[in-house]
């Protein structure tokens, strides 16, 4: 299995409602990066979180990070129709190797 | 404007016949990668390089070619490409990942079809 795991892997809720994702990693990390894709458009980056952090904000999206579990999570609150979209996490160590995950795809309602 | 620049978008091409897809950037980025996209699982990374005439094997680099002979750009080759190799391919590049700051930017994707 890859390293990065995202769980749920679908997920729907109704526009302002929070959605919450979850990402697994085997392996120590120098950090740790969010980023959404649009169907079959290339991906763009959300959020990075370093691995001696752990917890990050920008706007709306609120990441966390456990090292000792190796696991993150992003939050999205008031969530749009606009969020709709698959959510990637991302890991890199120092030597250049980056591991994406299965990614989550996200439904919000109307 | 930043950007990652992959050409084709879209391609088309028979097994055993020799393709390239280019990738450039200009934001003087050290590090560049490919990856392909499946259904079902995620991105694969195939190969990356830290600089201009380095580079390292991903998860999944068989089948495929790259070089780095300038920092800008990054070009796939698929010397003789087969069906397993239709997928969905990006090209990304950011800061040295040793910096710290990753922050990774992608190209729009190139669409191959291997019939």
């Amino acid at each position: 299995s890859q390293q990065g795991e995202e769980d749920p892997q679908a997920l729907s809720i109704q526009e302002g409602e929070n959605a919450t994702m979850n990402c697994s990693y085997k392996t120590s990390i120098n950090n740790l990066q969010w980023y959404r894709q649009n169907s079959g458009r290339g991906l763009v980056h959300l959020i990075l979180i370093r691995s001696n952090e752990r917890e990050k904000h920008s706007g709306r999206l609120r990441v966390t990070l456990d090292t000792s579990k190796k696991s993150s999570s992003l939050l999205i609150t008031a969530s749009r129709a606009a969020d709709t979209a698959s959510y990637f996490c991302a890991t890199n160590t120092n030597a250049g190797k980056s591991t994406f995950g299965d990614g989550t795809t996200l439904t919000v309602k109307p | 404007e930043a950007q990652v620049t992959q050409n084709p978008r879209y391609l088309i091409t028979v097994t055993g016949k020799k393709l390239t897809v280019t990738c450039s950037q200009n934001m003087n980025h050290e590090y560049m990668s490919w990856y392909r996209q499946d259904p079902g699982l995620g991105l694969r990374q195939i190969y990356y390089s830290m600089n201009v005439e380095v580079t390292d094997k991903g998860d999944v680099p068989e089948g495929y070619k790259v070089s780095r002979k300038e920092k800008r750009n990054f070009p796939l080759i698929l010397e003789s490409p087969s069906p397993n190799q239709t997928s969905l391919y990006f090209c990304a590049s950011s800061r040295n990942p040793g910096q710290g700051n990753t922050e990774a930017f992608f190209g729009q994707g190139t669409r191959l079809t291997v019939v």
